[in-house]
């Protein structure tokens, strides 16, 4: 089986400008969840959709959005990028979700830098 | 809400000695716990996974945790270390609560293994 994809690997923007992460997660999984990690805050929990919707959401501002496909392919947007979104994205996928004892199936994420 | 609690966000051992990775856990219910290593630019890979259905639980990598109820604990260990172990761990527990379902990390702990 495919692992979860992440595209692109790596990007540069520029602050105010938005962006589009992709993710394509292990084929018969349902559930997407997308995490920030950055050296000082760790990883955090930015939403999670399961079936086009959302499930569960992390304590970002509204610049953070997502969206997830009929096919679970999912889609994360940040709008007015911020120096501080310099950061790592995740995305991972899982047949149950968070909450169950189905693991989180991780991509290798997207480096997006701002400046 | 579940959480974890990882102590030493670094430990340094050498090659050919014990790992032992602490994290003690939150929660009110018996939970669904996970170690994740993440290798540098990588995403994070399972290690183990613990579902109640065994308290020692075998790994990845020679890779072992045991669950202690009593101790709300759920450390990593690996009687021998390998320069390859050098990565980034984390602790993470899943289920129920209040406020709906969610996988909960740790901070992290960075293992250096020196030769």
């Amino acid at each position: 089986k495919a692992g979860v994809t992440q595209t692109p690997r790596y990007l540069i923007k520029t602050r105010g400008q938005q962006v589009t992460l992709s993710c394509s997660p292990i084929s018969g999984h349902r559930s997407v969840s997308w995490y920030q990690q950055t050296p000082g805050q760790g990883l955090q929990f930015l939403f999670e959709y399961f079936s086009e919707t959302q499930r569960n959401k992390g304590n970002f501002p509204g610049r953070f959005s997502g969206r997830q496909f009929s096919n679970s392919r999912s889609e994360m947007n940040v709008s007015t990028l911020e120096l501080g979104d310099s950061a790592l994205y995740l995305c991972a996928s899982s047949s149950q979700g968070q909450g169950y004892n189905s693991p989180l199936h991780f991509g290798n994420g997207t480096r997006l830098t701002v400046t | 809400a579940q959480s974890v609690t990882q102590l030493g966000s670094h430990v340094s051992v050498s090659e050919g000695a014990l790992v032992l990775l602490r994290c003690n856990y939150s929660s009110s219910v018996p939970p669904y716990l996970f170690w994740y290593v993440q290798y540098p630019n990588q995403g994070l890979q399972l290690l183990l996974k613990y579902t109640s259905a065994a308290t020692l639980v075998k790994g990845i990598n020679g890779f072992e945790a045991e669950f202690k109820k009593s101790e709300t604990s759920f450390h990593l260990t690996k009687p021998s270390a390998h320069m390859s172990d050098a990565a980034e761990y984390f602790c993470a527990v899943s289920g129920s609560s209040n406020s709906g379902y969610a996988l909960n990390f740790g901070k992290g702990t960075s293992l250096l293994v020196t030769p």
